[in-house]
C-alpha cells in the first residue's frame, strides 16, 4: 500500500513568487491534513479536510495560503505570494476514519515538502 | 490548544545503550503518536498510544493517560536510531489535529 505522497520534495523560490504543493493522501483516507515546520519550531497544524470540506482551517497563517482538495482525493497548498518566513517543511498527513477505535485513529505523514524562500 | 513538553531535548548515546523519553501533556487526549524523524526530514510512525503499553521490536511505549504522560524506550541503540522523536496528541474535541511537542534529538554513536 503506498503511503502519503509529497511533491515537490524539495523548492526554491524567490520572495514574492508562488509555489503549489501537492499531496496524495492513502487511498481510502478521507482525512486530509497540512502540517508545517518553520525553522526551530514546532511543528504546528495548518487545516484539516474531511473529504473535500474544510473541517478545520484555524492554524492557517494567513490569507495568502489556499488549500484546496477538489474530489476528496488529493490536495495542493499555494502559498502566494511566498514570504521569507514561509521557509520551512510542509508535511501532508492522512488519516482513515477518526471514528474508529484502535489503530484507525493514526494519522499518516509524508515525506514533506522542504520549502526555501530567498 | 493543549501544550506538550517532551524530555530531554538531545540525547547522545554510544551504540548499544539504552534511553527513555518522556512527554508530558497538559490535558486529556483521545490520540497519542509517537514519531521518529530520520536525518532524511521523513516523520515515521512509530507508536499509536493513547494508552497503554506497545512494543515494536527495541521499541516500547507506555501511555499512563491518567497522569498525563507517555515514555519511549529505545534499548539497544543503534546508529539507524538517530534523528528527532516527536510526541503528539489530539484532543477529544479537536479530533485530527495533532500538537506536537519540540522533539528529542537523539544522536547515536558507533
Amino acid at each position: 500500500e503506498a503511503g502519503v505522497t509529497q511533491f515537490p520534495s524539495h523548492s526554491v523560490i524567490e520572495k514574492g513568487q508562488t509555489v503549489t504543493l501537492r499531496c496524495d493522501p492513502i487511498s481510502g483516507h478521507d482525512n486530509l491534513y497540512w502540517y508545517r515546520r518553520v525553522m526551530g519550531k514546532e511543528i504546528k497544524f495548518l487545516l484539516h479536510f474531511v473529504k473535500e470540506s474544510k473541517q478545520d482551517e484555524s492554524g492557517m497563517p494567513n490569507n495568502r495560503f489556499l488549500a484546496e482538495r477538489t474530489g476528496g482525493t488529493y490536495s495542493t497548498l499555494k502559498v502566494q505570494p511566498a514570504e521569507l518566513e514561509d521557509s520551512g517543511v510542509y508535511f501532508c498527513a492522512s488519516s482513515q476514519d477518526l471514528f474508529l477505535t484502535g489503530a484507525g485513529n493514526t494519522i499518516y505523514f509524508g515525506e514533506g515538502s522542504w520549502l526555501t524562500v530567498v | 490548544g493543549i501544550q506538550v513538553e517532551q524530555s530531554p531535548p538531545d540525547l547522545i548515546l554510544q551504540e548499544g545503550a539504552n534511553s527513555t523519553l518522556r512527554c508530558n501533556f497538559s490535558d486529556s487526549v483521545n490520540n497519542l503518536q509517537w514519531f521518529h524523524q530520520n536525518p532524511w526530514g521523513q516523520l515515521i510512525n512509530l507508536f499509536y498510544i493513547p494508552s497503554g503499553t506497545k512494543q515494536n521490536g527495541r521499541l516500547s511505549a507506555t501511555t499512563v493517560a491518567t497522569e498525563r504522560y507517555s515514555l519511549l524506550y529505545i534499548s539497544s541503540s543503534q546508529t539507524t536510531d538517530s534523528g528527532v522523536y516527536f510526541c503528539a496528541v489530539d484532543r477529544g474535541s479537536t479530533l485530527g489535529r495533532l500538537y506536537f511537542g519540540r522533539g528529542t534529538q537523539l544522536t547515536v554513536w558507533p
